[in-house]
């Protein structure tokens, strides 16, 4: 089983729908998580980071954690086609070390 | 967020050479710093820990031999790649972190070195 796990995509939704990105990681011991935004030939850029059990919100994007199952989401909406990109889950674990899932491909269409 | 750089942004060079790959924290002092190796498709792997004053700390499976990392100051990380070869061509990333003491530890990234070795 990997460390983090997400759906490689692509995701595709339509311009304005709401975009939900998921991950599963394996390290219980994790307690800050991460999403990252990359895009192509980009490095990583922060988005979200959330710590505690429940949702976060910033903007249109909302992060969801959830210990006891070992998931985090990020929710965005009113997608725009500039969101189009490869999502990064990353937990932080030992050492507050970033493992970072495979990430999800999301396209946003005009 | 926090200003990470990096420089060059790209270099080609010949089989053989070595590279030298600067990090900056331009807004903050990190006594912490990542480095971080990508290959077209897949996803971020973390190379070693960068820490000031002290020696890397090197994931498993990483020569530190042939990556050789400095972090004289601050401010200031370098990862040399020794006697470079084509399977070492890759888009290289460094990350600061800006410490808080806790777990709340936010990392950020630089631009990215893409390194082609011919």
């Amino acid at each position: 089983q990997k460390e983090v796990e997400q759906n490689s995509g692509p995701l595709s939704v339509p311009e304005g729908a709401i975009a939900s990105l998921n991950c599963t990681y394996s390290d219980r011991v994790s307690q800050s998580f991460f999403w990252y935004r990359q895009y192509s030939g980009k490095s990583p850029e922060l988005i979200m980071s959330i710590y505690s059990n429940g949702d976060k919100e910033d903007g249109r994007f909302t992060a969801q954690l959830n210990k006891a199952s070992q998931y985090v989401s990020l929710l965005i909406r009113d997608s725009q086609p500039s969101d189009s990109a490869t999502y990064l889950c990353a937990p932080s674990g030992y050492g507050n070390k970033l493992v970072f899932g495979a990430g999800t491909i999301l396209r946003v269409k005009s | 967020g926090a200003v990470v750089s990096q420089h060059p942004s790209r270099v080609i060079c010949k089989s053989g050479t070595s590279v030298k790959i600067e990090c900056r924290s331009l807004d903050f002092q990190a006594t912490t710093m990542f480095w971080y190796r990508q290959f077209p498709k897949q996803s971020l792997m973390l190379m070693a820990t960068s820490n000031e004053g002290s020696k890397a700390t090197y994931e498993q499976g990483v020569e530190k031999d042939k990556f050789l990392i400095n972090h004289a100051s601050l401010t200031l990380s370098t990862l040399t790649v020794t006697s470079a070869h084509p399977e070492d061509s890759s888009f290289y990333i460094c990350s600061a972190r800006i410490p808080s003491g806790g777990t709340q530890e936010t990392q950020y990234f630089g631009p990215g070195t893409r390194l082609l070795v011919l």
